[in-house]
């Protein structure tokens, strides 16, 4: 199986703040990344696709890069709503793995 | 667009069937997910199930233990859930993957559509 690993697994920001998310693939999945935003009692929200682009719909402070097996996510000015866990997925390969999340706190 | 339901409380052993139900626009076009959040824990891909229902995919962890079916003519998906174990405590969400046209399914590249989840607890 593909182990995703996010880093750091905390990270506390002011409102404003570039904020910066690493997820590292075990073995080259390409550009087969995405990333979710999750909150308390609430479905997780895509947010990347193919490692870098933007669903339709999301802020275009969130972004995405790298491949093979680095990737990140950026928020580039981190707004009051975006206080949350992130997550990294894969699906090159079955079975399709999550990273075990970046909570993103208030300083 | 997508609404589960069949959580609850099980018994280590026991089963349970969940069921996600969606909009035509979703089951004539998508194929269909599962994933799991334990309390406190990430989320994991459980299951996959193509749009025809030919082809399945399932973690280890509950292979031979949890069958994905659908009835695209009910606009629903299934989990049913055999032999269960504490650790299958979880919220589970129904989402959707590859994007198909014409009966041609594109690989899955996000899951872009995704229930508010229901909660099964195992315990005795």
């Amino acid at each position: 199986d593909i182990r995703m690993t996010q880093s750091p697994s905390t990270v506390s920001a002011f409102v404003g703040d570039r904020v910066t998310i690493t997820c590292r693939a075990s073995q080259s999945i390409r550009d087969w990344l995405a990333w979710y935003q999750k909150k308390p009692g609430k479905a997780p929200k895509p947010l990347i696709y193919k490692a870098s682009t933007l669903e339709s719909g999301v802020p275009s402070r969130f972004s995405g890069s790298g491949f093979g097996t680095e990737f990140t996510l950026t928020i580039s000015s981190l707004q009051p709503d975006d206080f949350a866990t992130y997550y990294c997925q894969q699906l090159s390969t079955y079975p399709w793995t999550f990273g075990q999340g970046t909570r993103v706190e208030i300083k | 667009q997508l609404v589960e339901s069949g959580g609850g409380l099980a018994q280590p052993g026991g089963s349970l069937r969940l069921s996600c139900v969606g909009s035509e626009f979703v089951f004539n076009n998508y194929e269909m997910n599962w994933v799991r959040q334990p309390p406190g824990k990430g989320l994991e891909w459980i299951s996959n199930i193509s749009l025809s229902d030919s082809t399945t995919q399932y973690v280890d962890s509950v292979k031979g233990r949890f069958i994905i079916s659908r009835d695209n003519a009910k606009k629903s998906l299934y989990l049913q859930m055999n032999n269960l174990r504490v650790e299958d405590t979880a919220v589970y969400y129904c989402a959707t993957g590859g994007l198909c046209t014409s009966g041609v399914c594109q690989s899955a590249t996000y899951f872009k559509f995704w229930g508010q989840g229901t909660l099964v607890t195992v315990s005795s």
